[in-house]
């Protein structure tokens, strides 16, 4: 299974872009990276998924550069809302198998 | 549409006693899979389940079981309860197509005293 790497933890302020880099040096080539944001005492909520470039969507953005050993999650102009804890994973979800594991997660603290 | 649902919300066991958690899927997904949460650590996989077949387990004891259900619900049992099974469990569920997105519960706080 990918191990990845995450900083524990960031700080940022309101309004601000907030960037995350996960690595993941032996991401194989089934691997999807996919990003979870989680506030305490509830479950992980899905933020978006890539597998190579860019993906953006309504909440954020995805950028896995070519050789695809680490990617990097932008949260746009952020608010205090968004302080939380950030899971960066790497794998897949099929009907053979469920490939994915957890870090420790990256945890962000938006500061007014 | 209806999330992920999980019951109950909170529990408290002692020790050596036996719980079952429950959840109940997104409409459509036939992938159910458990997680564990020890405070301040990343989920760790427990089990996922698929068409009512065991299709992964993670690095835990006998004493976790789990089934699924026709109706793809779901449910967790742990015997023999220890301290150190306190956690917040979580389900998740997913259409079982590769890359498919998981959507998480709530979650089952659950501690054992």
């Amino acid at each position: 299974l990918a191990k990845t790497t995450q900083p524990i933890s960031m700080d940022s302020y309101e309004g601000q872009e907030v960037n995350i880099t996960c690595s993941h040096n032996n991401i194989a080539t089934n691997d999807y990276i996919t990003w979870y944001q989680q506030f305490p005492s509830q479950g992980p909520r899905f933020i978006i998924q890539g597998y190579k470039t860019k993906v953006t969507n309504e909440v954020a953005s995805l950028f896995i550069p070519a050789d695809r050993k680490s990617s990097t999650l932008s949260l746009p102009r952020v608010s205090l809302s968004d302080t939380a804890v950030y899971y960066c994973l790497v794998g897949y979800i099929k009907a053979a198998g469920n490939k994915l594991t957890f870090g420790g997660g990256t945890r962000v603290l938006v500061k007014p | 549409d209806a999330g992920v649902t999980q019951s109950p919300t909170h529990l408290i066991k002692t020790r050596g006693q036996h719980v079952t958690l429950r959840c109940s899927p997104i409409s459509g997904h036939k992938s159910v899979s458990w997680y564990q949460q020890v405070l301040g650590q990343g989920p760790q996989f427990i089990f996922q389940y698929y068409e009512k077949e065991e299709r992964g387990r993670g690095n835990f004891p006998d004493r976790f079981s789990a089934r699924q259900f026709p109706n793809y619900s779901s449910e967790l049992n742990v015997n023999a309860l220890l301290l150190g099974d306190s956690a917040l469990y979580l389900c998740a569920s997913s259409s079982g197509q590769p890359a498919g997105e998981q959507y998480f519960g709530p979650g089952t706080r659950l501690t054992v005293t």
